[in-house]
């Protein structure tokens, strides 16, 4: 089974500094990962995908995330935090094939960003 | 906006009651799923449609089912409703579903209250 932790379910960062968010996963299979992000009352939207292409896969909005098999890491970075930052993400490992897919999302973390 | 439309956007109803949440997914894409977002368990994959088929399930009680019409607009009926169900319910589509890699379009979501 697969399953997403995600650890601190709240981030503070200063605006202007580095933001990092951890993701850490389990799967069986090679795993396809995702960051979505989720802005106060909306549905989630996608930040960026790993598909086993590149490890360091480049998102919308300046982020980025880096792939680590050895570590079973997928941590979410942004080397200068915006204020339009401040919202929740949410890590999330898929595996499906055919006309089946199944996400499991991690609890999410909010980050606030701090004038 | 993502394209997904959800109805209501919100929903207040008493214990016991049954409900009906619809989902139009975007133009094109043929696979539907629900999930429910709660304080408690957090974002928590229910069920995915296919092409009007019942693809995948997840952690969705008997008391909740789903469907697919023709026209590929979806349908979430929860029964009996009990003071636990009070959520936010997001309908969610991507083009296919098959091989895990699919993104999902998520919709605005129905908060549903259970007095």
């Amino acid at each position: 089974a697969q399953s997403v932790t995600q650890l601190g379910s709240h981030v503070s960062v200063s605006e202007g500094a580095l933001v990092l968010l951890r993701c850490n996963y389990s799967s069986s299979v090679p795993p396809y990962l995702f960051w979505y992000v989720q802005y106060p009352n909306q549905g989630l939207q996608l930040l960026l995908k790993y598909t086993s292409a590149a490890t360091l896969v480049k998102g919308i909005n300046g982020f980025e995330a880096e792939f680590k098999k050895s570590e079973t890491s997928f941590h979410l970075t942004k080397p200068s935090a915006h204020m339009s930052d401040a919202a929740e993400y949410f890590c999330a490992v898929s595996e499906g094939s055919g006309g089946y897919q199944k996400v499991t999302f991690g609890i999410g973390t909010k980050l606030q960003v701090i004038p | 906006d993502s394209g997904v439309t959800q109805t209501p956007k919100h929903l207040i109803t008493a214990t016991g009651q049954r409900v009906t949440l619809r989902c139009s997914p975007r133009s094109g894409d043929l696979s539907v799923y629900w999930y429910q977002q709660s304080l408690d368990q957090g974002l928590q994959f229910l069920i995915q449609y296919y092409n009007g088929e019942e693809r995948a399930k997840g952690n969705i009680l008997e008391r909740f089912s789903a469907q697919q019409f023709p026209d590929l607009h979806s349908e979430l009926n929860l029964s009996s409703l009990e003071l636990g169900d009070s959520a936010l319910y997001f309908c969610a589509s991507s083009v296919e579903g098959g091989g895990g890699v699919d993104e999902q379009f998520f919709g605005p979501g129905t908060r549903l209250t259970v007095l």
